[in-house]
Formats: structure tokens, sequence, C-alpha cells
């Protein structure tokens, strides 16, 4: 099935660095979201995109929506301990009979060193 | 307020068998989405139920199928399991056909086919 492309696939960092990773795809989306999962657990929404251009923050968190609507950046800033885990994008096209359909990214692995 | 419950946690069955997972949706809830995980992949659509019918599918063959109850609970059965079956099988809800920054996840059943 269709996927989008995220990158980068893992990243080793050190506490107090920023973190920046983004999102692609081939079609548009109108609605861009970020998800963190963490071991046993399902994903758990960050931060939710409507509009092409929008940028949003949620705490040390920054997200914005591309322009050409095929693209999301997240951005931690500040990385704690607790921020370890893995953080996808997914994109919806709501409308019509179609809502709640989500496509994944592949996810980003983060490990933060104390 | 209970979350989205799912069970059972982990299940292994043999190629061939057929298994049945089900989901009780967040409380005021009344749509049920179905996700597949591979392990080291963001999942991927399956199928949304609503009104006790299936109102979205994702490419999934035929092998994949489903349930919602009057109690808005749902069930996901697949027959005939394949090795490629086993990943970690994820439940969201939402009330009505709301776009997906209000669907929340379930804990997942992790099915393993030997």
């Amino acid at each position: 099935g269709q996927q989008l492309n995220q990158s980068p696939q893992s990243m080793f960092i050190q506490e107090g660095e920023d973190v920046s990773m983004n999102c692609t795809s081939s079609s548009i989306f109108n609605t861009w979201l970020w998800y963190k999962q963490d071991p046993g657990e399902g994903p758990v929404l960050l931060i939710a995109l409507y509009k092409a251009g929008e940028l949003t923050s949620n705490g040390r968190l920054t997200a914005q929506f591309g322009i050409t609507r095929k693209d999301s950046f997240l951005n931690i800033s500040a990385s704690i301990p607790s921020d370890v885990g893995i953080y996808f994008c997914a994109g919806e096209n709501a409308g019509g009979t179609s809502y709640g359909k989500l496509t994944f990214g592949q996810g980003t692995i983060l490990t933060v060193h104390p | 307020d209970a979350g989205v419950t799912q069970s059972p946690t982990h299940l292994i069955k043999t190629r061939g068998q057929q298994v049945t997972l089900r989901c009780s949706p967040k409380s005021g809830h009344d749509t049920v989405s179905w996700y597949q995980q591979a392990l080291g992949q963001g999942p991927q659509f399956i199928f949304q139920y609503y009104e006790e019918e299936e109102r979205q599918r994702g490419n999934f063959p035929d092998r994949f199928s489903g349930h919602q109850f009057p109690n808005y609970s749902s069930e996901l059965n697949v027959n005939a399991l394949l090795l490629g079956d086993s990943a970690l099988y994820l439940c969201a809800s939402s009330r009505g056909l709301a776009v997906a920054d209000t669907q929340y996840f379930g804990p997942g059943t992790r099915l393993t086919v030997l």
C-alpha cells in the first residue's frame, strides 16, 4: 500500500539538541498529522495541520504544512529523554466519504542520550 | 473514562488458521477504523466501520473482514492466515465520520503467524 516518505529513518541525539524530521508524498493531502508511538502503545496525536503553509506549535514541537500540500516537517526543540520513541507523519484527504483514512510514513526512530 | 481497548494483547496462530480481534471504542465514539502495522513500518489502513457498515476499505484482500456491533464495538477477522499477516493490529475510534484529529488509537493486538 501507499506510504509517505519519511526521513530520517533514525536519529541519535544528545539531550538538549533540536530535532527535525520531514515527510513527502507524491499525492496531495488536505490534512497532515504527526504522531508519536511508544513501545507497546498505539500512536498518540501530537499536532494536526489543516491548511497549506500553516505553522503550528505544541510546546516544544513545531510542525508545518508544506505549500505544495505534498510535504510536512516536524521540529522538536531542546530534546529531553522522554522524547524517545517513533514519530510518524500521516496524511488524510477528508471530505465526502473519506474521513479518518490515514496514510502513514515509515516512521523516524528517535534516541536521546542524556 | 476508558480509552480504546483491544483484546487479546498477543496472539499466536499457524498458517491457514482464522483469527478474530476485538476492539471497544472510547466512550462516546461510534466509528472504528482498523490498521495493520508490520514491524518497522507505519500503520496501513484496513477498513472503517460506522453505523454497523463498512464505510471505507484500504488495499487489503477479502480475507480481511470486519463487523461492528450495536454497542459500537468491532471485530476484525482474518481467514487463511499467511506468514505476512504477522503484525500489530491497531484499532482507532472517533465520533462520527470526523477528521482524523479526533481519532484515538488503542494499544494494539500483536499477531504472530507461524
